[in-house]
């Protein structure tokens, strides 16, 4: 199945500093990508969408200018958290989209921590 | 956009007997329903998925149906297993769904499934 590799797996950094995290597409092409946010004990929620060559499309109640989306080519979608907060700690996960003989994969998932 | 509801949010049974889950969803024309299960700190791992064009699929002691006119599916494991403890959550489209992906997947809050040795 598609592989998709997100790196790094987990990151603490201090408030106010930026931190990026990649997601890579490693045998397939991906001319979009997706972005999650998971809070402990709850549910995966849709943050933005990732579209190689152009702005991302970010959901409601997500800040497209402290969570900044690049997809400069089709293997490669960065998530930076700019300005971060504690609050912003959470675990960021990736996932490249269905097609029609399989379902979404995941990137192995970020665990930012924000101190 | 679509709204999916599951349940229950935690799920105990003893080891061996079936665990059933359940999700509805609101968007009429979704047409592709896969589940995922997550382990504490890992990423989704998608068990098995359904399209619309079926109304059940089978995957050894995995299986998952789907209602299109009551707008619900369902996963069902069978003889299960310690290793099955997990969170298993439901998945749809906000619309339907054609191949190529072009929208993300909205998720149901989940269900922790706890298999009683």
């Amino acid at each position: 199945g598609a592989v998709v590799s997100q790196h790094p797996s987990w990151v603490i950094c201090k408030s106010g500093t930026s931190v990026k995290i990649e997601c890579r597409s490693l045998d397939f092409q991906a001319t979009t990508m997706f972005w999650y946010r998971q809070f402990p004990k709850q549910s995966l929620m849709l943050m933005a969408t990732s579209n190689e060559g152009s702005k991302a499309t970010y959901e409601q109640g997500v800040e497209k200018d402290k969570f900044l989306i690049n997809h400069a080519s089709l293997t490669l979608s960065t998530l930076t958290v700019t300005s971060a907060h504690p609050e912003d700690s959470s675990f960021y996960i990736c996932s490249a989209p269905p097609s029609r003989s399989q379902g979404a994969f995941f990137g192995q998932g970020t665990r930012l921590t924000v101190v | 956009g679509e709204n999916v509801e599951q349940h229950p949010s935690t799920l105990s049974v003893q080891e061996g007997d079936s665990a059933v889950i359940k999700c509805t969803y609101s968007d009429s024309a979704s047409n592709y329903f896969p589940w995922y299960k997550q382990e504490l700190g890992k990423r989704p791992q998608l068990i098995i998925d359904i399209r619309s064009n079926v109304g059940e699929k089978k995957d050894q002691r995995i299986a998952v149906t789907l209602n299109k006119t009551a707008k619900h599916f369902s996963l069902h494991i069978t003889e299960t297993q310690p290793e099955d403890s997990a969170v298993y959550f439901c998945a749809a489209p906000p619309r339907g769904y054609s191949g190529g992906g072009a929208d993300g997947l909205t998720f149901g809050k989940g269900t922790h499934l706890i298999i009683q040795p």
